[in-house]
């Protein structure tokens, strides 16, 4: 089945340092990849998503990079703040049009 | 924003209870979601609805139910409650399929 994983369930940065979280995916037709985050006592929360057609996508101090020919994403964030501490998991589709499947997560840490 | 609310952020039940578990989302969002979140095993899907009145199982649907009457609404049952059923439980929902899933706060559910 499809399935996506983190590469590091861990990721230790200093402020001000950009972080990248890697994520891999099984299926090489999955058309849609969604990144969250995950602060402490609270929901998944959606950062950024990303299409098929497309390698590159940017928001607010995030870029998203796809890589359809490793079947890789990465999320990078620019200037790692301490808000930034939290979870992140990578999405993709889950077998039918309505379902996803998540990874299990990298821990990151911002140092002061 | 989107706004995806669960009636409780803690919970204590006992063995054997019926529970129930309630999520609103305000976007008139077609799809909802309800999933469990354990250390180490990541988000798993219980069940889903695309629909009023529609269901379908997810990963691991064995020992509950779902309801959803009203389109804004989709509550989550379990029948009798066990001590395995502890457990942080999310709510989410979507506009369409291969959208953004958006998240609940969750409820943290301790079956005793």
């Amino acid at each position: 089945g499809e399935s996506v994983g983190l590469h590091l369930p861990t990721l230790s940065v200093q402020e001000g340092d950009n972080s990248i979280i890697n994520c891999a995916y099984s299926n090489s037709a999955s058309d849609y990849f969604i990144w969250y985050k995950q602060e402490s006592g609270k929901g998944p929360q959606f950062i950024i998503d990303i299409r098929s057609n497309m390698d590159k996508r940017q928001g607010q101090r995030v870029t998203v990079l796809l890589n359809k020919t490793v079947k890789h994403l990465s999320l990078q964030i620019a200037a790692t703040q301490p808000g930034d501490s939290a979870v992140y998991f990578c999405a993709g589709p889950g077998g039918s049009n309505y379902k996803l499947t998540f990874g299990k997560g990298t821990l990151l840490t911002v140092n002061p | 924003d989107v706004k995806v609310t669960q009636s409780s952020r803690y919970l204590v039940k006992r063995t054997g209870e019926k529970v129930f578990l309630e999520c609103v989302q305000d976007m008139d969002h077609e799809n909802m979601f309800w999933y469990r979140q354990d250390p180490g095993l990541g988000l798993r899907l219980i069940y889903f609805s695309y629909d009023v009145k529609m269901k379908e199982k997810g990963d691991i649907p064995e020992g509950y139910s779902v309801s959803r009457e009203k389109k804004e609404r989709f509550s989550l049952i379990l029948e009798s409650a066990s001590t395995n059923q502890t457990s942080m439980y999310l709510c989410a929902s979507s506009l369409w399929s291969n959208q953004p899933q958006h998240f609940g706060d969750g409820t943290r559910l301790s079956i005793l």
